[in-house]
């Protein structure tokens, strides 16, 4: 069983939509984490914050905006979105940003864009 | 782009018998991870293994490092069903990113 608790778990939208996928853990981890992972393939990190501060933006497009509002809540704003966007969006936190931490995921949440 | 490169891709064996899967990495290293993703389903941290250490073990799973051939192996011992999953390889390095292999498919025959 994964702390961290995402929703929705499946999101279908529309192009034109305005939706969010939300995050949230209480296991008082410092840093937090979108993934993107498409059928078949490895998890891409997206960002990552620490200490509710964006650490890393991989250069994903402004049609996604992620939003830390406090040391437990992560969520990930989607606007504009392209049908190649859909996908299942992995939220994760570790009790500190370095990667000898244990980073724990959630289930996901599965987006299809149409 | 993908640091580790897992071997083989896809592996099928009977209930019982053991599952060996490598992972080779391109760059210096400060930890290996190898994660479980069970299908549809978020990952699961298995084990974590410095650049200092050379084997750990964690139950049925016990985990080797050889950083100057740049690999790490992952063995499940008397697999099970329930062990049929994608297993990940994630090399951390200096730049606090997580970086994941393309992983392999196990398929364990009950």
């Amino acid at each position: 069983d994964t702390e961290v608790t995402q929703t929705p778990k499946h999101l279908v939208m529309g192009m034109t939509n305005k939706k969010s996928l939300k995050c949230e853990q209480h296991m008082g981890h410092r840093a937090m984490y979108w993934y993107k992972q498409k059928a078949k393939k490895p998890p891409e990190l997206m960002f990552v914050y620490s200490y509710e501060k964006l650490s890393i933006n991989e250069s994903v497009p402004s049609r996604f905006s992620p939003e830390c509002p406090n040391s437990s809540l992560l969520n990930l704003h989607l606007h504009a979105l392209q049908p190649e966007d859909s996908a299942l969006y992995l939220c994760a936190s570790s009790q500190g940003r370095g990667t000898g931490n244990t980073i724990y995921f959630g289930e996901g949440s599965w987006l299809t864009v149409v | 782009s993908q640091q580790g490169e897992e071997d083989p891709q896809a592996l099928s064996i009977q209930e019982g018998e053991n599952a060996t899967m490598n992972c080779s990495y391109k760059t210096s290293i400060n930890n290996l991870q190898w994660y479980r993703q069970n299908s549809g389903r978020g990952l699961v941290h298995l084990i974590l293994i410095r650049s200092n250490e050379r084997e750990k073990h964690s139950g049925r799973l016990r985990v080797t490092l050889d950083t100057s051939k740049k690999s790490s192996s992952l063995l499940i011992t008397a697999s099970r069903a329930a062990d049929t999953a994608s297993y990940f390889c994630a090399t951390g390095g200096a730049n606090s990113k997580l970086t994941f292999g393309k992983g392999i498919t196990l398929s364990v025959r009950p």
